[in-house]
């Protein structure tokens, strides 16, 4: 059973546009959520995270809003640059605690110029 | 310094051999994990080290065998490995509770088993 869920494998967009990324989730008791960015041949880094507490969260380019009673969570890059192009991963944990992640399986954005 | 170092980068093995994968953080992290990762599909947790003791085993076969000599170091011993092992291994680390929430990881030990 897994319990987060990125149902979209692939996205492309235009650069200058916004790229929407979503993740679900089954498990009513995540409360902390990231998104980590993972280029070829390197280790994800982290780019996000949500508290359970808030419904958005904002850093630049990047905002993340959380949807607790659908479970699901949408990760908004505005504008859009090619150098965003990589593999986003959702994550679930409980109680902050990074090694509890859960991981989704990924989705692959390519932003062209 | 926020980085995690994993060496080595790439590593091919036969299934008859014992290698080791080496991860050194100095964040001052005192949890220290491995994850494995197939393409296409997300970080698998392997083993979780908090404060040099392992503190989960997330039903790895023996062949696997962690290691954390101290609280910047974590090693993965690997030992009569299959083809299906290949994959990437990576290496992170979380701060203190509080602070914790997030994963640092390394770039990974791309590895073969032949």
């Amino acid at each position: 059973d897994q319990q987060v869920k990125q149902n979209s494998p692939s996205l492309s967009v235009q650069e200058g546009r916004i790229s929407i990324l979503n993740c679900d989730y089954t498990n009513s008791m995540f409360d902390y959520f990231l998104w980590y960015k993972k280029y070829p041949a390197e280790g994800p880094t982290f780019l996000i995270s949500i508290s359970s507490i808030k419904d958005k969260n904002e850093d630049g380019r990047f905002t993340v809003f959380l949807n607790k009673s659908a479970k699901h969570l949408s990760l908004h890059i505005v504008p859009s640059q090619p150098g965003d192009s990589a593999v986003y991963f959702c994550a679930a944990s409980f109680n902050t605690n990074a090694g509890k992640s859960t991981f989704g399986d990924g989705t692959t954005l390519t932003v062209k110029p | 310094d926020t980085e995690v170092t994993q060496t080595p980068k790439h590593l091919v093995m036969g299934m008859t051999n014992k290698k080791s994968l080496k991860c050194e953080q100095h964040m001052g992290h005192r949890a220290m994990y491995w994850y494995k990762q197939k393409a296409k599909k997300p970080p698998e947790l392997m083993f979780v080290y908090s404060y040099e003791k392992l503190s989960i085993n997330e039903s790895v076969p023996s062949r696997f065998s962690p290691e954390c000599p101290n609280s910047s170091l974590l090693n993965l011993h690997l030992h009569a490995l299959q083809p299906e092992d290949s994959a990437l291994y990576l290496c992170a680390s979380s701060g203190p509770r509080g602070q914790g929430e997030k994963l640092f990881f390394g770039s990974g030990t791309q590895l073969s088993v032949l």
